[in-house]
Protein backbone atom coordinates (compact mmCIF):
# COMPACT_ATOMS: atom_id res chain seq x y z
CA UNK A 1 0.00 0.00 0.00
CA UNK A 2 1.05 3.38 -0.58
CA UNK A 3 2.16 5.33 2.53
CA UNK A 4 1.74 8.98 2.48
CA UNK A 5 3.33 10.57 5.70
CA UNK A 6 2.82 13.97 7.16
CA UNK A 7 5.60 15.48 10.08
CA UNK A 8 3.19 16.82 12.49
CA UNK A 9 -1.36 16.36 12.91
CA UNK A 10 -1.40 19.37 14.62
CA UNK A 11 0.83 22.07 14.79
CA UNK A 12 0.00 26.08 16.58
CA UNK A 13 2.96 29.38 15.28
CA UNK A 14 2.91 32.80 15.86
CA UNK A 15 2.72 35.05 13.47
CA UNK A 16 5.92 35.83 11.59
CA UNK A 17 7.26 32.16 12.18
CA UNK A 18 8.71 30.36 9.42
CA UNK A 19 6.91 27.04 9.62
CA UNK A 20 7.80 23.82 8.07
CA UNK A 21 5.49 21.05 6.58
CA UNK A 22 7.11 18.22 5.88
CA UNK A 23 5.68 15.05 3.73
CA UNK A 24 7.18 11.59 2.77
CA UNK A 25 6.11 8.95 0.71
CA UNK A 26 7.42 5.40 -0.21
CA UNK A 27 6.20 4.51 -3.52
CA UNK A 28 9.02 6.07 -5.28
CA UNK A 29 6.11 8.43 -6.65
CA UNK A 30 7.21 11.14 -9.36
CA UNK A 31 4.65 13.39 -8.61
CA UNK A 32 3.74 14.97 -5.22
CA UNK A 33 1.35 17.64 -4.48
CA UNK A 34 0.81 20.51 -1.49
CA UNK A 35 -3.10 21.37 -1.16
CA UNK A 36 -4.99 23.32 1.54
CA UNK A 37 -8.51 22.00 2.69
CA UNK A 38 -10.99 25.18 4.03
CA UNK A 39 -14.66 24.80 5.10
CA UNK A 40 -17.10 25.41 1.77
CA UNK A 41 -13.91 25.85 -0.35
CA UNK A 42 -12.91 22.69 -0.60
CA UNK A 43 -9.25 21.39 -2.10
CA UNK A 44 -7.04 23.99 -3.43
CA UNK A 45 -3.62 23.16 -5.25
CA UNK A 46 -0.67 25.36 -3.83
CA UNK A 47 2.28 24.19 -5.23
CA UNK A 48 3.30 20.21 -7.40
CA UNK A 49 6.44 18.99 -7.77
CA UNK A 50 6.96 16.09 -11.08
CA UNK A 51 10.47 15.18 -10.19
CA UNK A 52 13.28 16.64 -7.88
CA UNK A 53 14.01 20.04 -7.69
CA UNK A 54 11.17 20.51 -10.16
CA UNK A 55 7.72 22.62 -9.03
CA UNK A 56 4.77 24.04 -10.36
CA UNK A 57 2.91 27.08 -8.86
CA UNK A 58 -0.69 25.76 -8.16
CA UNK A 59 -3.57 28.25 -7.76
CA UNK A 60 -2.87 29.68 -4.37
CA UNK A 61 1.42 29.79 -4.15
CA UNK A 62 0.97 33.48 -2.73
CA UNK A 63 3.06 33.29 0.85
CA UNK A 64 4.16 29.86 0.12
CA UNK A 65 7.46 28.26 -1.60
CA UNK A 66 8.66 24.27 -1.62
CA UNK A 67 11.20 22.37 -1.67
CA UNK A 68 12.09 19.06 -3.22
CA UNK A 69 15.52 17.44 -2.67
CA UNK A 70 15.10 13.91 -2.71
CA UNK A 71 12.20 12.23 -4.48
CA UNK A 72 10.38 10.82 -1.50
CA UNK A 73 9.73 14.32 0.13
CA UNK A 74 8.50 17.37 -0.51
CA UNK A 75 8.28 20.36 1.65
CA UNK A 76 6.18 23.11 2.39
CA UNK A 77 7.41 26.47 3.85
CA UNK A 78 5.73 28.97 4.87
CA UNK A 79 8.44 31.78 5.13
CA UNK A 80 6.47 34.34 7.41
CA UNK A 81 2.91 32.74 8.95
CA UNK A 82 -0.17 35.07 8.93
CA UNK A 83 -3.40 34.39 10.59
CA UNK A 84 -5.17 33.59 7.01
CA UNK A 85 -2.59 30.71 6.74
CA UNK A 86 -4.63 28.74 9.36
CA UNK A 87 -6.06 25.73 7.51
CA UNK A 88 -5.74 21.97 7.11
CA UNK A 89 -2.39 21.35 5.13
CA UNK A 90 -2.90 17.93 2.73
CA UNK A 91 0.16 16.45 0.96
CA UNK A 92 -0.47 14.14 -1.89
CA UNK A 93 1.83 11.76 -4.16
CA UNK A 94 0.98 10.10 -7.57
CA UNK A 95 2.70 7.74 -9.64
CA UNK A 96 3.23 9.90 -12.64
CA UNK A 97 4.58 10.76 -15.40
CA UNK A 98 1.95 13.46 -16.87
CA UNK A 99 -0.60 10.62 -16.77
CA UNK A 100 -3.86 12.66 -15.64
CA UNK A 101 -5.93 9.55 -14.93
CA UNK A 102 -3.79 8.63 -12.33
CA UNK A 103 -4.95 8.54 -8.59
CA UNK A 104 -3.56 11.00 -6.06
CA UNK A 105 -2.59 9.28 -2.60
CA UNK A 106 -2.96 11.56 0.62
CA UNK A 107 -1.57 12.02 3.87
CA UNK A 108 -3.56 12.66 6.68
CA UNK A 109 -3.32 16.14 6.98
CA UNK A 110 -1.78 18.58 9.38
CA UNK A 111 -4.04 21.10 11.06
CA UNK A 112 -2.08 24.35 11.46
CA UNK A 113 -3.24 27.21 13.47
CA UNK A 114 -1.48 30.41 13.35
CA UNK A 115 -2.10 32.94 16.50
CA UNK B 1 -11.51 28.21 -15.94
CA UNK B 2 -12.09 24.57 -14.54
CA UNK B 3 -14.50 24.22 -11.89
CA UNK B 4 -16.05 21.52 -10.10
CA UNK B 5 -19.80 22.32 -8.27
CA UNK B 6 -21.20 20.00 -6.09
CA UNK B 7 -24.31 19.78 -4.15
CA UNK B 8 -24.00 21.64 -0.66
CA UNK B 9 -24.57 19.66 2.64
CA UNK B 10 -24.98 18.14 4.70
CA UNK B 11 -26.81 15.15 3.21
CA UNK B 12 -28.78 13.76 6.35
CA UNK B 13 -29.80 9.84 5.55
CA UNK B 14 -31.18 6.85 7.31
CA UNK B 15 -29.12 4.07 6.43
CA UNK B 16 -30.08 1.40 3.74
CA UNK B 17 -31.65 4.85 2.07
CA UNK B 18 -30.66 5.69 -1.68
CA UNK B 19 -27.54 8.02 -1.90
CA UNK B 20 -26.90 10.84 -4.89
CA UNK B 21 -24.17 13.59 -5.02
CA UNK B 22 -24.52 15.98 -7.92
CA UNK B 23 -21.27 16.54 -9.81
CA UNK B 24 -21.06 18.87 -12.44
CA UNK B 25 -17.74 20.30 -14.16
CA UNK B 26 -16.51 22.66 -16.19
CA UNK B 27 -12.84 21.91 -18.16
CA UNK B 28 -11.17 22.23 -21.53
CA UNK B 29 -11.36 18.38 -23.37
CA UNK B 30 -11.88 15.60 -21.78
CA UNK B 31 -10.62 15.27 -17.98
CA UNK B 32 -10.30 12.24 -16.05
CA UNK B 33 -13.00 12.52 -13.38
CA UNK B 34 -12.70 11.23 -9.65
CA UNK B 35 -14.85 10.77 -6.40
CA UNK B 36 -12.78 10.90 -2.98
CA UNK B 37 -13.75 10.44 0.39
CA UNK B 38 -12.50 11.79 3.83
CA UNK B 39 -13.52 9.81 6.69
CA UNK B 40 -13.67 11.87 9.53
CA UNK B 41 -9.53 12.55 11.07
CA UNK B 42 -8.20 11.43 7.66
CA UNK B 43 -6.79 11.99 4.58
CA UNK B 44 -8.61 11.83 1.39
CA UNK B 45 -8.78 8.35 -0.36
CA UNK B 46 -9.78 7.69 -3.93
CA UNK B 47 -13.23 5.58 -4.13
CA UNK B 48 -13.62 5.29 -8.00
CA UNK B 49 -12.68 7.51 -11.05
CA UNK B 50 -13.17 7.22 -15.05
CA UNK B 51 -10.94 8.65 -17.42
CA UNK B 52 -13.45 8.54 -20.63
CA UNK B 53 -17.00 9.16 -21.43
CA UNK B 54 -19.03 6.81 -20.86
CA UNK B 55 -16.95 5.03 -18.32
CA UNK B 56 -18.35 3.86 -15.08
CA UNK B 57 -16.47 4.09 -12.56
CA UNK B 58 -17.33 1.90 -9.21
CA UNK B 59 -16.38 1.01 -5.56
CA UNK B 60 -17.80 -0.45 -2.46
CA UNK B 61 -21.06 -0.23 -3.83
CA UNK B 62 -20.93 3.59 -5.02
CA UNK B 63 -20.96 4.28 -8.92
CA UNK B 64 -20.65 7.33 -11.06
CA UNK B 65 -20.83 7.55 -14.63
CA UNK B 66 -18.78 9.96 -16.60
CA UNK B 67 -21.43 12.12 -19.08
CA UNK B 68 -19.71 14.02 -21.37
CA UNK B 69 -22.80 15.66 -22.64
CA UNK B 70 -24.21 17.00 -19.41
CA UNK B 71 -20.30 17.26 -18.07
CA UNK B 72 -21.54 15.06 -15.34
CA UNK B 73 -20.67 12.81 -12.45
CA UNK B 74 -23.18 12.41 -10.35
CA UNK B 75 -21.92 9.60 -7.17
CA UNK B 76 -25.03 7.01 -5.95
CA UNK B 77 -25.44 4.12 -3.90
CA UNK B 78 -28.13 1.92 -3.46
CA UNK B 79 -28.42 1.38 0.06
CA UNK B 80 -25.89 3.65 2.56
CA UNK B 81 -24.42 2.39 5.46
CA UNK B 82 -23.41 4.16 9.26
CA UNK B 83 -20.06 3.70 7.77
CA UNK B 84 -20.33 5.93 4.99
CA UNK B 85 -20.51 8.58 6.82
CA UNK B 86 -17.78 11.08 5.31
CA UNK B 87 -17.30 14.21 3.32
CA UNK B 88 -16.90 13.38 -1.01
CA UNK B 89 -15.34 15.37 -3.18
CA UNK B 90 -15.59 15.22 -6.67
CA UNK B 91 -12.23 16.00 -8.98
CA UNK B 92 -10.95 16.65 -12.21
CA UNK B 93 -7.59 16.47 -13.88
CA UNK B 94 -7.01 17.31 -17.59
CA UNK B 95 -3.50 18.06 -19.50
CA UNK B 96 -3.15 21.19 -20.31
CA UNK B 97 -1.12 22.99 -23.56
CA UNK B 98 0.81 26.21 -21.53
CA UNK B 99 1.56 24.24 -17.90
CA UNK B 100 1.94 20.75 -16.42
CA UNK B 101 -1.66 20.34 -16.01
CA UNK B 102 -4.86 21.22 -14.13
CA UNK B 103 -6.52 19.47 -11.24
CA UNK B 104 -9.77 21.02 -9.72
CA UNK B 105 -11.38 19.82 -6.58
CA UNK B 106 -15.27 20.28 -5.46
CA UNK B 107 -16.18 21.70 -1.97
CA UNK B 108 -16.61 18.80 -0.82
CA UNK B 109 -20.30 17.03 0.13
CA UNK B 110 -20.61 16.04 3.65
CA UNK B 111 -23.04 13.01 4.11
CA UNK B 112 -24.67 11.68 7.47
CA UNK B 113 -26.27 8.53 7.50
CA UNK B 114 -28.21 7.76 10.84
CA UNK B 115 -29.26 4.36 12.42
Amino acid sequence: DVKVTQSSRYLVKRTGEKVFLECVQDMDHENMFWYRQDPGLGLRLIYFSYDVKMKEKGDIPEGYSVSREKKERFSLILESASTNQTSMYLCASSLGPRDWGETQYFGPGTRLLVL
Amino acid sequence: GDSVTQMEGPVTLSEEAFLTINCTYTATGYPSLFWYVQYPGEGLQLLLKATKADDKGSNKGFEATYRKETTSFHLEKGSVQVSDSAVYFCATSRRTTDSWGKFQFGAGTQVVVTP
